[in-house]
C-alpha cells in the first residue's frame, strides 16, 4: 500500500525558511515523478513543483519559482521541498503527492495528508 | 493559463439521487482532464483520469465524459458516503496542473 507522510510544516515569519519532508513507502519512489501541492481556503488547490523520476528534471509554478526547491533522497525514499523567503500567500496545507507515471504525467494518484505551513508575523 | 470553472458550487441531493457535475476550461484542454473527491480532513482521492477513466478501485457509480472544454462527473446514484467536495484538474497546461475551484455535493 502506498503510503505519504508530510512532516516539517509549522509557524515561520515572513521572509523565514522551512523545509518540509516526505517519507514513501509501499512503492519506489525513484520510479515515480512527485510534487507538491498545496491548499488554502482562499485559492484552493494549487501545484507547486514536480520533480521527474525518469531524469530529476525539476520544475515550479511560477508563484515559487526562485524560492522554493524541490529533492529527492532516493536513498530515503524521501521527498523534500525547501521554501525561503517565505510570504503570507504561502500560507497552505502543502501535500505531498505520487504522480502515475515516472515523466510527471500530472496524474496525482496518491496523496499524504498535508503538513500545515503558516507564515505569520 | 488555463481556468477551469466548475458548476455549480453546491449541489444539494438526497442519498439515492443522480448527481452531476460540470468543469468548463477556458481553452481546450484535448482529454486531459481529471476528476477528485475530497472529504473534510482528508487529502484528494482520484476518481477519473483523462476525463472518462476510472481510477483504481472507483466505484462504477462514477463516470466521465467530455472532451475538448466541456466536461461532466456523473454519480449515477449517491451513497452516503458521496457527500464531499469535488474539484476537476487539467494537465493539458504540463507541468502546470490547473484545479477548478470545487462543487460541494450537500446532503438536501
Amino acid at each position: 500500500e502506498v503510503q505519504l507522510v508530510e512532516s516539517g510544516g509549522g509557524v515561520v515569519q515572513p521572509g523565514g525558511s522551512l523545509r518540509l519532508s516526505c517519507a514513501a513507502s509501499g512503492f519506489n519512489s525513484d520510479d515515480y515523478a512527485m510534487h507538491w501541492v498545496r491548499q488554502t481556503p482562499g485559492k484552493g488547490l494549487e501545484w507547486v513543483s514536480l520533480i521527474s523520476g525518469d531524469d530529476g528534471s525539476t520544475y515550479y509554478a511560477d508563484s515559487v519559482k526562485g524560492r522554493f526547491t524541490i529533492s529527492r533522497d532516493n536513498s530515503k525514499n524521501s521527498l523534500y521541498l525547501q521554501m525561503n523567503s517565505l510570504t503570507t500567500e504561502d500560507t497552505a496545507l502543502y501535500y505531498c503527492v505520487k504522480d502515475y507515471d515516472g515523466g510527471g504525467s500530472l496524474r496525482f494518484d496518491s496523496w499524504g495528508q498535508g503538513t500545515l505551513v503558516t507564515v505569520s508575523s | 493559463e488555463i481556468v477551469l470553472t466548475q458548476s455549480p458550487a453546491t449541489l444539494s441531493l438526497s442519498p439515492g439521487e443522480r448527481a452531476t457535475l460540470s468543469c468548463r476550461a477556458s481553452q481546450s484542454v484535448s482529454s486531459y482532464l481529471a476528476w477528485y473527491q475530497q472529504k473534510p480532513g482528508q487529502a484528494p482521492r482520484l476518481l477519473i483520469y483523462d476525463a472518462s477513466n476510472r481510477a483504481t478501485g472507483i466505484p462504477a457509480r462514477f463516470s466521465g465524459s467530455g472532451s475538448g472544454t466541456d466536461f461532466t462527473l456523473t454519480i449515477s446514484s449517491l451513497e452516503p458516503e458521496d457527500f464531499a467536495v469535488y474539484y476537476c484538474q487539467e494537465r493539458n497546461s504540463w507541468p502546470r496542473g490547473t484545479f477548478g475551484q470545487g462543487t460541494k455535493v450537500e446532503v438536501k
